[in-house]
């Protein structure tokens, strides 16, 4: 059974840092992986994809890559801002049906 | 336009009460999803639609009922609710089922008391 595990749980880190959120998967079967931001008492905003074929995805100064065999996918946040606080959840697409969720890390960003 | 909307955005009820949440989708998409998140912000996966036929029914208790009435239409019932039912509720589609991606919506708070 596929299970998802972020790490860490939660980060705080003053503005203007670079930072990498991790995401590790068990089961390296996947059609796809994608990363979510999802703010407090708000929905998910899709944030990037990546194909299971991909290694990596940038969008601005996000960049997720991944590595099926090993079963690792990495968010790298560029130039941290208060903006980017939010919790960020990484979720897998196997089998081509419903998403599998990791539990997510909590981003705190102080100016 | 709200490409996924919800209502209603919270619900308060008590024990024992029957509650229903709606979900509707303007993408012309052929799959819809019920997703549930604790207390704990975990996100799990309840039911899946697709073309207003079940095709993925997780460890749910039968107190939830999903319905589709048609492909842009996926709501959630939910018998005789429980303290343990408190929980945000998403709902999601796809193109497809499989699709790579997946669009929420913003997701109804139901409070059991």
């Amino acid at each position: 059974k596929q299970e998802v595990t972020q790490i860490p749980a939660a980060l705080s880190v003053p503005e203007g840092e670079n930072l990498v959120l991790n995401c590790s998967f068990t089961d390296s079967a996947i059609y796809n992986l994608q990363w979510f931001r999802q703010d407090p008492g708000k929905g998910l905003t899709s944030l990037l994809l990546i194909q299971s074929s991909q290694r990596e995805q940038t969008s601005g100064r996000l960049n997720a890559s991944l590595d099926k065999s090993s079963g690792r996918s990495t968010l790298y946040i560029a130039a941290s801002q208060p903006g980017d606080s939010a919790t960020y959840l990484c979720a897998v697409n196997q089998a081509g049906t419903a998403l599998i969720f990791g539990k997510g890390t909590t981003l705190s960003v102080s100016s | 336009d709200t490409a996924v909307s919800q209502t209603p955005k919270y619900l308060v009820t008590q024990m024992g009460n029957d509650k229903s949440i709606k979900c509707e989708q303007n993408l012309g998409h052929d799959t819809m999803y019920w997703y549930k998140q604790d207390s704990k912000k975990f996100l799990k996966i309840m039911f899946s639609y697709n073309n207003k036929e079940l095709i993925i029914n997780e460890t749910v208790p039968n107190r939830f009922s999903p319905k589709s009435p048609d492909k842009a239409h996926l709501n959630l019932h939910i018998n005789s609710l429980e303290l343990g039912d408190s929980a945000v509720y998403f709902c999601a589609s796809s193109q497809v089922a499989g699709a790579p991606e997946q669009y929420f919506g913003p997701g109804t708070r139901l409070t059991v008391t």
